[in-house]
């Protein structure tokens, strides 16, 4: 489809598992953004990638949390040692627009991470 | 304090009925501003962007006052499929953009 895509859709790890996310944003678009989503909250900003560049990743948790889009389309966010607060939605979304050119977000579907 | 701030409600109101939400920002030098309506267990999607002068799109009107920082969204004749969770977003730019979320404002139309 011409959507973003994300995968998996539901996860469910162990804590202290590893887990990795995957975003393929749509064709084209320059901006991709993460963001988590917890239950009754609004999305809380995680990092941002303007290509394969990580221009803003201020916003991810600790350093259990780690994004990287190689060559600038796919990007996977990886948590590791994974703990019960981790347990959220992770939405990302795509923008055509490149610095200082505020485009509509496209979000995925999320991907819904619960921690036992 | 949050940078951007709603009333989480929820709004409960009959169908037909007009409903106003606000959302006041933190940061004065936010440059743009958009709706997002996000159904429940679904992905955020554009409502509308909202513009200094004012904006109107069918039966929703959104307005911006940079003064008191606060963003506002009219609903008028409201339909059932109106339902949903109405989150305010404020931009800012740091070294590329960072679309901040406000918590949403829940809103329940009754039949």
């Amino acid at each position: 489809g011409a959507g973003v895509s994300q995968s998996p859709r539901y996860k469910v790890a162990k804590r202290g598992q590893d887990v990795a996310l995957r975003c393929d944003p749509i064709s084209g678009h320059v901006s991709l953004f993460w963001y988590q989503q917890a239950l009754g909250q609004g999305p809380e900003f995680l990092t941002y990638f303007q290509n394969e560049a990580q221009l803003d990743k201020s916003g991810l948790p600790s350093d259990r949390f780690f994004a990287e889009r190689p060559e600038g389309s796919v990007s996977t966010l990886k948590i590791q040692r994974t703990q019960q607060e981790d347990s959220a939605v992770y939405l990302c979304a795509s923008s055509p627009g490149g610095p200082g050119i505020p485009g509509e977000l496209f979000f995925g579907e999320g991907s819904r991470l619960t921690v036992l | 304090r949050k940078e951007v701030e709603q009333d989480p409600g929820p709004f409960n109101v009959p169908e037909g009925a007009t409903v106003a939400f606000n959302c006041t920002y933190s940061n004065s030098a936010s440059q743009s501003f958009f709706w997002y309506r996000q159904d429940c267990r679904k992905e955020p999607k554009l409502l509308m962007s909202v513009y200094s002068s004012g904006n109107e799109d069918g039966r929703f009107t959104a307005q911006l006052n940079r003064a008191s920082q606060y963003i506002s969204l009219l609903i008028r004749d409201s339909k059932l499929s109106d339902s949903a969770t109405y989150l305010c977003v404020v931009t800012q730019f740091n070294y590329g953009q960072n679309f901040v979320f406000g918590p949403g404002t829940r809103l329940s139309v009754l039949p």
